[in-house]
This record gives structure tokens, sequence and C-alpha cells, in this order.
């Protein structure tokens, strides 16, 4: 059975860059069944959606980061990444990685499986 | 501010029915099926219902989804202690092209 686990420092400096790889265990990261996708949640808050990876390198980012989210696969690994740079203390947050069912018919893709999750603080 | 609209929280007493909303508009459930996901404190979301109305297996039939126009609904039958956490509704963004959640409610089971 598939499994995720998010991996990084859990504290960064304001102005730096954030960097969480999430390792794909149990199953290949190359499929055509599903992508790779980042979700945060603040402390007490809900989820918010960063964007996504293809096992091609394919990328979609949610607006909201504003080009200070990149994504990146390696398959050779079987690990997916996020880096977000700039980062201030809004950006502190439980950082999920994900794996998102592609939906053939209509409906939308939607997550199906999580990473536990990895508190990520913003701090000097 | 979330995206898809839910109660802050809902509560109810053992072995009550409970049902959860969640609004959204044109270009996330009005065009995209809902998925729902149990939060447990400290631990990540899983998925407990998917396409508006579909459990994964392993997730008793006591819960049930449903969908119509821009809102959706996830509802609790035979209410248990366990049940109590917060559960999130998401779905499909064709604007966003990605997806968007609700902003959580927390179940009390009184």
């Amino acid at each position: 059975q598939m499994q995720l686990q998010e991996s990084g420092p859990g504290l960064v400096k304001p102005s730096a860059t954030l960097s969480l790889t999430c390792i794909v265990s149990g199953g290949s990261i190359t499929s055509d069944t599903y992508y790779w996708g980042w979700i945060r949640q603040p402390p007490g808050k809900g989820l918010q959606w960063i964007g996504s990876v293809y096992y091609s390198a394919s990328t979609v980012y949610n607006p909201s980061f504003k080009s200070r989210a990149t994504m990146s696969v390696d398959t050779s690994k079987n690990q997916f990444s996020l880096s977000l740079n700039s980062v201030t203390a809004a950006d502190t947050a439980v950082y999920f990685c994900a794996r998102v069912m592609i939906v053939v018919l209509e409906g939308g893709d939607f997550i199906d499986l999580w990473g536990q999750g990895m508190l990520v603080t913003v701090s000097s | 501010q979330s995206v898809l609209t839910q109660p802050p929280s809902a509560s109810g007493t053992p072995g009550q029915r409970v049902t959860i909303s969640c609004s959204g508009s044109s270009s996330n459930i009005g065009s995209n099926t809902v998925n729902w996901y149990q939060q447990l404190p400290g631990r990540a979301p899983t998925l407990l219902m998917f396409r508006n109305s579909l459990r994964p297996s392993g997730v008793p039939d006591r819960f049930s989804g449903s969908k119509s126009g821009t809102s959706a609904a996830l509802a609790i039958s035979g209410l248990q202690s366990e049940d109590e956490t917060d559960y999130y509704c998401a779905a499909w963004d064709d604007s966003l092209n990605g997806v968007v959640f609700g902003g959580g409610t927390k179940l009390t089971v009184l």
C-alpha cells in the first residue's frame, strides 16, 4: 500500500526558502493514474491547495503563491519536492504532500491519499 | 477565507443523525463532484467520501453524501463518540485548476 512521507527542516528563517520533499513508498511515482500535490494548513485553520506536479515534471500552481512556489519530481528517487521562497510568518503551517487521483470521467480530480504532514515554522 | 463554505461547528447526541453542509459556486461544486475528508486531531485528513456519495473501503455506511447544484452535504447517522472530529469538504475548481476546500466543521458529540 502506497505511503507518503514529508521531510525537510522544521524551522525556516524569514525571507529564506522553505524546501520539503515527499518520499513515495509502496508504489511508483510514474503513474498515469495519479499525480502529486502539496497542501498546507496554518495552525488552527483550514486547508489550502498550493499546487501539483506530474511525473513528467509538468506543474500547476495556485496563483495565491504568486510564483513563490516551485515543484519538482525525481523519478529515480521516487519523490517530489516543494520550494517556497521569500517566506514570512504567514507561511507557518503544516505542509502535506498528497496523491491526486485522475478522474477520466467528468467530476474533477481528487486527493485520495495524504502524507502525515510536517509542521514548518517561519521564525528568526 | 476558504472558497467553499461550511458551518464552523455542528453537534448531536449519540445515535442521532447530523448533516454538515458545504456551499460553493459554478466553477467548483456546480461543475464537479464533492469529496469529504475526516481529520482527527494532529493527524492528516483521510478520504471519507468521494464523487459526492461514494465511500472508500472501510468507511461505515453510517456516512452518506449528496450534492445538488452548488451545494453538498455530508450526513452521519447513528452518531458515535468516535465521530467527534473535524470534517472538510473539497472539490476541483475549474478556474483555479486545483482543489478548493471548505473551512472545516468541528463535530461535537454531546
